[in-house]
């Protein structure tokens, strides 16, 4: 069965210190890939995507994510955490047999300062 | 500027009453789509729309009806609300069925 997995469920960086969010997902073709962030009490955003192309994509705040077909994996990125920062990643893939998105269980980022 | 509303934002109801939350979009996307957000369990599909008249089930779709009449909107009902659909739940539209997802802002549900 398809799938999405976030391995690390809390994750705690010093600020100014370098991210990485993991992501891998059950697939057999090439899967559309997204993440989103969530703010206390707020929706989802979407920091990023990737259909096809580059394989590194750039998305906004700072953020980018590198698609590694190979390791089925589509890991978050960002070289200085600022504390605004703090908030909860999901993952997202889409995939062209199910014409749905299913979510990884998010990884809550908390930031020291 | 184009947006998604829900509501009520929060709301609280007893074991086996009826509730509908509210889910209206101006993006004028055919794709709209109803989840869940519990711990641990990130965000769970309940029931989905790709246009006017057409609904289908999600992974958690028991318990819960859609109905879709216009592009704009997407109620979502519990017919006899239980203990175990206390949740966060959100409302989201796209334009592709594939694409970016728009969301809103979430309405908390408690069922007591």
């Amino acid at each position: 069965a398809q799938s999405v997995t976030q391995p690390d469920i809390h994750i705690t960086v010093s600020e100014g210190a370098s991210l990485e969010l993991r992501c891998n997902y059950s697939y057999g073709a090439t899967p559309y890939l997204f993440w989103y962030v969530q703010s206390p009490g707020q929706g989802l955003q979407l920091l990023l995507k990737y259909f096809s192309g580059d394989t590194l994509v750039q998305g906004i705040k700072g953020f980018e994510a590198e698609f590694k077909r190979s390791q089925s994996s589509f890991n978050l990125r960002k070289p200085s955490v600022h504390w605004s920062d703090a908030a909860e990643y999901f993952c997202a893939v889409g995939m062209d047999s199910s014409y749905k998105l299913i979510f990884g269980s998010g990884t809550r980022l908390l930031v020291r300062p | 500027d184009a947006e998604i509303t829900q509501s009520p934002r929060h709301k609280i109801i007893e074991t086996g009453r009826q509730v509908t939350l509210a889910c209206h979009q101006t993006w004028n996307h055919n794709n709209m789509f109803w989840y869940r957000q519990d711990l641990g369990h990130g965000l769970r599909l309940i029931h989905y729309s790709y246009g006017v008249h057409d609904t289908n089930k999600g992974e958690v779709s028991d318990g819960y009806s859609v109905s879709r009449s216009n592009t704009e909107d997407l109620p979502l009902t519990l017919e006899s609300a239980a203990s175990s659909q206390t949740s966060v739940y959100f409302c989201a539209s796209s334009r592709e069925v594939l694409g970016e997802q728009y969301f809103g802002p979430g309405t908390r549900l408690t069922v007591t």
